[in-house]
This record gives structure tokens, sequence and C-alpha cells, in this order.
């Protein structure tokens, strides 16, 4: 059973261009989480969906991102006119059920994003 | 304002010995309390959930303590070994399913 994946592992955009970000959760799971973190800090909750639909979202940035979550395929979290504030590791995360007490979130390895 | 600290230096610890890494809370009240592992370039990985309502939890060489009323929890890690040496993040789970995470701890086992 694979694990959660990411693509792709490295990212390198200009700034203005847009960056997108593809997270398959592990068999199974339909609810998928996107994290950041930058050097030195923890990781950030950005936003949580099912299969279609978007949950939380509270730790979004209001303006240039936006998640999805389709009935088929991956998670995609887009960033568009990225700017050197957007380089970070961003994660993706995926459970059963609606995590907490009763589920686990399994990680990716992530993607690195680089603006320069 | 809410808080979650973590040793904020990096730990040695003699191979062998064990280690205890701290997390503290303020203004949370949280209804469950996990710790996780990141190798560097890696996602975290899950180690140990403990509920509010336990005092604490075991895996193999890993014993948790909660202790909601001083609002921290140690992890402990007895006989460490120099393959335990990586980053170990606490995360609170607050009531709405949300986690939130501390910066983490980096912990170096020397041989």
């Amino acid at each position: 059973n694979a694990g959660v994946m990411q693509n792709p592992r490295h990212l390198v955009r200009r700034r203005g261009q847009e960056a997108r970000l593809r997270c398959s959760p592990m068999k199974g799971h339909s609810h998928v989480y996107w994290y950041r973190q930058l050097p030195e800090e923890g990781l950030k909750f950005m936003v949580y969906l099912q299969k279609e639909n978007i949950i939380d979202e509270s730790g979004m940035p209001k303006e240039r991102f936006s998640a999805e979550f389709p009935k088929e395929g991956p998670s995609i979290l887009r960033i568009q006119q990225v700017v050197r504030g957007d380089s970070a590791a961003y994660f993706c995360a995926s459970s059963q059920t609606s995590g907490g007490a009763s589920d686990t979130q399994y990680f990716g390895p992530g993607t690195r994003l680089t603006v320069l | 304002s809410q808080k979650i600290e973590q040793n904020s230096e990096a730990l040695n610890i003699q191979e062998g010995k064990t280690a205890t890494l701290t997390c503290n809370y303020t203004n949370y009240s949280p209804a469950y309390l996990q710790w996780y592992r990141q190798d560097p370039g890696r996602g975290p990985v899950f180690l140990l959930l403990i509920r509010e309502n336990e005092k604490e939890k075991r895996k193999e060489r890993l014993k948790v303590t909660f202790d909601t009323t001083l609002k921290q929890s140690l992890f402990h890690i007895t006989a460490s070994q120099p393959a335990d040496s990586a980053t170990y993040l606490c995360a609170l789970g607050v009531r709405d399913d949300k986690i939130i995470f501390g910066k983490g701890t980096r912990l170096h086992i020397l041989p």
C-alpha cells in the first residue's frame, strides 16, 4: 500500500509564475490536509479537504492560494503569481476519517518550492 | 495568546541514556496530543497519541506523559541510539479536529 505521494519533490519558479503542487492520498483515504513549513518554523495548517469539498481553509492566505480535491485524481494546491515569501516546504497529509483522536494523519515527503 | 513551546535548542544526549523532550502550551484545551518524528528532507512520521484523560502512554522505547494541569507533555526515549537523532514535533489536537504543531526539538544522540 503506497504512502502519501507528492509531486514534484522540488519546484523552482520565478516571481509571478504559478506553482501547482499535487498530492495523492493513501489508498482508501478521503481526507487531505495541506501544511506549509518554513525553515526553523513549525508546520502551519493551510487547508483541509474531502473529496470535492473544502472543509476548512482558515490557514490559507486569501489571495493567490487555492486548493481542490476532485472526485478523481490528486489534490492540487495552486499558488498564483508566486513571490519569494512563498518559498517553503509544502506537506500534504491524508487520513481515513476526519482525523483527530480517532485517526492518524499520514504525511507525504513534501514539495520544496523555491521562488527566484 | 496561544502558544506551543518545545525545547528551543538542540538536545545532545549520550547513546544509551534517556532523552526527554518537553512540550508546553498556553491558552489551548487540546483533546489529545501527538508526537511526530521528522528527518531532514522528509515528512513527519506519527509516533504516539495521548488523550486528555490519559496520563501516560508507552510504545517500545517511547513514553509520553500528558499533564493537563501543568499544560505539558514529556516525550521520553529510553536506551537512546544514534538512529533516534531527528527533529521531534509535538502537535495539539484541538476540538475541531485541527492539529497545531510546535516548532520541534532537534535531538542528537552521540555515539
